[in-house]
């Protein structure tokens, strides 16, 4: 059973540009959740959705950050017009329907703003 | 809001010694759960182990046991028989029971196993 894959593993932007980050989460599970972790950090909320569905944003900042989890295909982070600050590791997980207290995690993606 | 607290930013052991990482926690609620993950160097986050508030028994696997004080709101991670592999960043991680089951995370402990 594949675990949590996130994709690319390392994305390099230029300020200005936009990032897609990428998570497909385990097979059966139907719950995805986005952390942002920062150099010396721990990993910090970002959005959980369900299928189709938006559940909590509130870690998301307001402007250039959304996210998706479409009826088919990955689950999407998208950040527009990236600036320095955006350099972190995001990491994804994923959990099942019957019992969301426990997620697992992908291996992140490590984005590098330039 | 829920905080998690790791005061101890770097921790070291010998090898096949015990360690302990502390956590504590700061929360209204009376349901929910706690967790500890480990993430090696390779940075991916693996789950160690879980506690539910409701249960007073402490999580054990393996060589990882936890010691859970409700009341305290203390959340502290034993390491027996520390191993090499054990070299790796802890986090400890708190989630309402009930809510949107969002992690809080606290900043972390590196611990770092001596030969």
């Amino acid at each position: 059973n594949a675990g949590v894959m996130q994709n690319p593993r390392h994305l390099v932007r230029r300020r200005g540009q936009e990032a897609r980050l990428r998570c497909s989460p385990m097979k059966g599970h139907s719950h995805v959740y986005w952390y942002r972790q920062l150099p010396e950090e721990g990993l910090k909320f970002m959005v959980y959705l369900q299928k189709e569905n938006i559940i909590d944003e509130s870690g998301m900042p307001k402007e250039r950050f959304s996210a998706e989890f479409p009826k088919e295909g990955p689950s999407i982070l998208r950040i527009q017009q990236v600036v320095r600050g955006d350099s972190a590791a995001y990491f994804c997980a994923s959990s099942p329907l019957v019992r969301t207290d426990t997620q697992y995690f992908g291996p992140g993606t490590r984005l590098t703003v330039l | 809001a829920q905080t998690v607290t790791q005061s101890q930013p770097e921790m070291s052991v010998q090898e096949a010694e015990t360690v302990t990482l502390s956590c504590t926690y700061d929360t209204s609620e009376n349901n929910y759960y706690l967790f500890w993950y480990k993430q090696p160097p390779s940075r991916q986050m693996i789950l160690v182990i879980r506690q539910e508030a409701y249960k007073q028994q402490n999580a054990t696997e393996n060589r990882f046991s936890v010691n859970f004080q409700k009341a305290a709101k203390s959340f502290s991670l034993k390491i027996s028989d520390s191993q090499l592999g054990d070299t790796a960043m802890y986090f400890c991680a708190f989630m309402m029971q009930g809510g949107s089951e969002k992690l809080v995370f606290g900043k972390g402990t590196k611990l770092t196993v001596n030969p």
